[in-house]
């Protein structure tokens, strides 16, 4: 399977530790991002890397949270503190241009 | 900032039936527009897309209109099987406005019926 893959799938913490996702793109593509989708809604922006440079930033991402793609390859997601209203699938996508964004299955956080 | 509204759902529809699920956008560039889809247990897909106005795009059967004067990418479908059940999101990224990120609407889920 050459798509994007997410590890873990799932995560379940209590609240006030930390949690780290990962994102792996599709080989070559040179754009990455992340989004959060709560139940209900459609997926909201977080960030956004090309090649290791992290060009945008979102609103939504509170210091609690800090994304990192070192080597301009995969990409980590972090989030400190974690906090109830944290619970949300967390999505990642690649893209070689700005135009086709390629998703990955997600990790579901579900903070206790 | 750029916004998408979308027709609420659930929308629950026999199969063979006429499919739309209504789309609008808001934005202060040109943006391309986008129908993604997600199907049960399974991550978002690319559908269909169409960068600038009039274009149509089209893809399994599904097609949406770029309509400028309108600000609608509406989706629509001639007759629907139960493989089509998913939830459906519209989407726009405006480059050219500064960002490349994805603007989505809330999502209108699709049940179809045998």
């Amino acid at each position: 399977d050459t798509g994007v893959s997410q590890d873990p799938r799932h995560k379940i913490t209590k609240r006030g530790q930390n949690v780290t996702f990962r994102c792996d793109p599709i080989s070559e593509h040179n754009r990455l991002y992340w989004y959060r989708q709560t139940l209900g809604q459609g997926p909201e922006f977080l960030t956004y890397f090309q090649n290791e440079a992290q060009l945008e930033k979102s609103r939504l991402l509170s210091d609690r949270f800090s994304a990192e793609r070192p080597k301009g390859s995969f990409s980590t997601l972090e989030i400190q503190r974690t906090e109830q209203g944290d619970s949300a699938m967390y999505l990642c996508a690649s893209s070689p241009t700005w135009e086709t964004q390629y998703f990955g299955p997600g990790t579901r956080l579900l903070v206790l | 900032g750029d916004s998408v509204t979308q027709m609420e759902g659930p929308v629950t529809l026999s199969e063979e039936a006429f499919l739309t699920i209504n789309c609008t956008y808001t934005a202060t560039g040109y943006p391309s527009l986008f129908w993604y889809v997600q199907y049960p247990g399974e991550g978002l897909q690319l559908l269909l897309k169409a960068t600038k106005a009039d274009d149509k795009g089209s893809n399994k059967g599904f097609e949406a209109t770029y309509r400028k004067e309108t600000t609608s990418f509406h989706l629509e479908k001639g007759s629907v099987q139960v493989s089509d059940s998913a939830v459906y999101f519209c989407a726009l990224s405006d480059p050219q406005g500064g960002s490349e990120k994805l603007v989505f609407g809330k999502g209108t889920k699709l049940t179809v019926n045998p």
